[in-house]
Order: structure tokens, then C-alpha cells, then sequence
């Protein structure tokens, strides 16, 4: 079965850091682009970073640019995010999810991103 | 940044109501866009790829359309199980961004 189990949540005070961790089985975990997004409490959903499977490409939300570090340890099929300097907007369930692609050979030639696994989310409380 | 509007924000609709749900890019994001449906206090479920490809899973009565800026999601009869907040993506260029969300509730 494919699983993503996210863990190290918890409550932080403002300006404090943490390190979420993501677990992967049921599927090749370094042939994935891997993802994190967060939904604030009662809110919608935000992309957060993006880790491609070479570590070459990686990119993040202008909101958390700077502050979080996206990673992966390929040979223990795990993503992290380091979180540091964090603030109270940053209170979020925090899901990671596998990138999967759809590659169209017609004539756009065109490569379609999406999320189509994802993990059951852990809680990230800052306290200000 | 691409911003992603959802419209409406909420409905509410029966059991066998046509519904359908619109987003829109502030910009040409040709049909880099993609579905997913979240139950409260659950993760997102993906629905469709592409604009308009169903996941392999997804019921039929879900389709979607559009291309550019402009694009629906339909549910074309509503089962108890569709009342949900459905979520647009787009994945033309970074940062990635969401829809506001819909949320569909029961009349």
C-alpha cells in the first residue's frame, strides 16, 4: 500500500524552530518529486516546497522562502522540512505528498504536475 | 505569483443536484491544473489532472474543463459523499497555488 506518515509536530514558540519528517512505503520513493503543503486552521490549502528527485531542483513558497528547508534522504524513502524562525501564521496541519506527472507526447509535448498521494498531516503550533 | 479564484466560495446543494464550481487564473496557465476533494479533518483527495483527466477511481459524475484562465469542475449528480471543499492547483510555474476553495454543503 502506498503510505506517506508525517511526524514532528508539536508547539513551538514564535521565532523557535522544528523539523517535520515524512515516511514513505508502498512505492519508489527516489523516482518522486516530493511536496509539503500546510492548511492553517480553518483555512484553505497552501503549497509550501517542492523537492525534485536529483535534489537539483527545489523550490519554495515566497511565505516560507528563507526560513524552511525542504530535504530528503532517498535511502530511508524520508522528506523533511526544517522549519526556523517561525511565527504564528505559520500554525498549520502540515501534509506531505508525492508529485506524480502525466507527460503528453502529442504535439505540446507537455509535462502535468500533481498530488496524488498524500500523507494524513501533522499539527504545527506556534505560539506567540 | 499566479492567483487562483474560486467561485462560488460555498453552495448548497440536494442529493442529485448539478453542481458546478469554477476557478480562475490571473493569468494563461494553459491547462496545467489539477482537482482534489477534502472532507473535514482529512487530506485531499486527488480527483483530476490536466484540467480535464479523471483519476483512475474517481466516479464518473466528475468532470472538468476549461483551458487559459478559465475552468469548472462539475459533479453531475451529487451523492451524500461529494459534500465536501473542492481545491484547484495550478502547476504552470512556482510557486504552485491554490484555489480559496468551495465548499459544498448539504441543503
Amino acid at each position: 500500500e502506498v503510505q506517506l506518515v508525517e511526524s514532528g509536530g508539536g508547539l513551538v514558540h514564535s521565532g523557535g524552530s522544528l523539523r517535520l519528517s515524512c515516511g514513505a512505503s508502498g512505492f519508489a520513493f527516489s523516482s518522486y518529486t516530493m511536496a509539503w503543503v500546510r492548511q492553517a486552521p480553518g483555512k484553505g490549502l497552501e503549497w509550501v516546497s517542492n523537492i525534485r528527485l536529483s535534489l537539483s531542483s527545489i523550490n519554495y513558497a515566497d511565505s516560507v522562502k528563507g526560513r524552511f528547508t525542504i530535504s530528503r534522504d532517498n535511502a530511508e524513502n524520508s522528506l523533511f522540512l526544517q522549519m526556523d524562525s517561525l511565527r504564528a501564521e505559520d500554525t498549520a496541519v502540515y501534509y506531505c505528498a508525492r508529485v506524480r506527472y502525466y507527460y503528453e507526447s502529442g504535439a505540446t509535448k507537455q509535462y502535468y504536475y500533481y498530488l496524488d498521494v498524500w500523507g494524513k498531516g501533522t499539527t504545527v503550533t506556534v505560539s506567540s | 505569483a499566479i492567483q487562483m479564484t474560486q467561485s462560488p466560495s460555498s453552495l448548497s446543494a440536494s442529493v442529485g443536484d448539478r453542481v458546478i464550481i469554477t476557478c480562475r487564473a490571473s493569468q494563461d496557465i494553459r491547462n496545467d491544473l489539477s482537482w482534489y476533494q477534502q472532507k473535514p479533518g482529512k487530506a485531499p483527495k486527488f480527483l483530476i489532472y490536466a484540467a480535464s483527466s479523471l483519476q483512475d477511481g474517481v466516479p464518473s459524475r466528475f468532470s472538468a474543463s476549461g483551458s487559459g484562465t478559465d475552468f469548472t469542475l462539475t459533479i453531475s449528480s451529487l451523492e451524500p459523499e461529494d459534500f465536501a471543499t473542492y481545491y484547484c492547483l495550478q502547476d504552470f510555474s512556482y510557486p504552485w497555488t491554490f484555489g480559496q476553495g468551495t465548499e459544498v454543503e448539504i441543503k
